[in-house]
């Protein structure tokens, strides 16, 4: 089946310091990824959709510059956060829509990546 | 904005059925997922349903859909302990930017 993984699985850093996240396919590609944060005990909030080779689209309310995507080939997305505050502790998690051959209408989603800043 | 709520715990006898509710307010949702999340794993989808069904069924999961209401329900017959896990509600209008529900804990007790 379609996996997605993400490293690291988990990161503590220090206040002021920049974090990056991977999100991966791993055996299918997929033009189209999804950031998304989860808070303890709520939803998932779809921060930005990351598309291969382009800009990506920010959902309202969230900093583009502070939460930097890459998604500079078809199998790899990353988020930096960057200049990282304890207020960006959360659930980090990424997914993935096949592309291609692989064409689906479905996210494939990581585990996740648990960021805490000291 | 548009909100999903489910509630946040459900615990069951093993071998009974477990329902999970959710509601949603977006009237143009065209498409209602289910996903679980094991510990340490990511978001499995489950089941979807199109808004213009009333109800889906598979193998032990069904999947009821009041489209007046805007609620939604996941029904697991003869739950397992292995069903323990948080079940998630999500809506979409385009299959891409999807809104999750806080998730429901599922807990299942021999």
């Amino acid at each position: 089946g379609a996996v997605v993984s993400q490293h690291p699985s988990w990161v503590i850093c220090k206040s002021g310091t920049s974090v990056k996240i991977e999100c991966r396919s791993l055996d299918f590609q997929a033009t189209t990824m999804f950031w998304y944060r989860q808070f303890p005990k709520q939803s998932l909030m779809l921060m930005a959709t990351s598309n291969e080779g382009s800009k990506a689209t920010y959902e309202q309310g969230v900093e583009k510059d502070k939460f930097l995507i890459n998604h500079a080939s078809l199998t790899l997305s990353t988020l930096t956060v960057t200049s990282a505050h304890p207020e960006d502790s959360s659930f980090y998690i990424c997914s993935a829509k096949p592309s291609g051959r692989w064409g689906s209408n479905e996210q494939f989603f990581g585990p996740g990546t648990r960021l805490t800043v000291l | 904005g548009e909100d999903v709520e489910q509630s946040l715990f459900l615990s069951v006898r093993e071998g009974d059925s477990s329902v999970i509710n959710c509601t949603y307010t977006d009237s143009s949702s065209t498409y209602l997922y289910w996903y679980k999340q094991e510990p340490g794993a990511g978001l499995q989808l489950l089941t979807y349903i199109f808004s213009n069904m009333d109800m889906k069924q598979d193998q032990r999961l069904t999947v009821l859909l009041n489209k007046k209401d805007k609620h939604l329900s996941l029904r697991i017959a003869d739950t397992q302990t292995g069903d323990s896990a948080i079940y998630f509600c999500a809506e979409s209008h385009n299959n891409n930017d999807m809104r999750f529900g806080a998730g429901t804990r599922l807990t299942v007790k021999p």
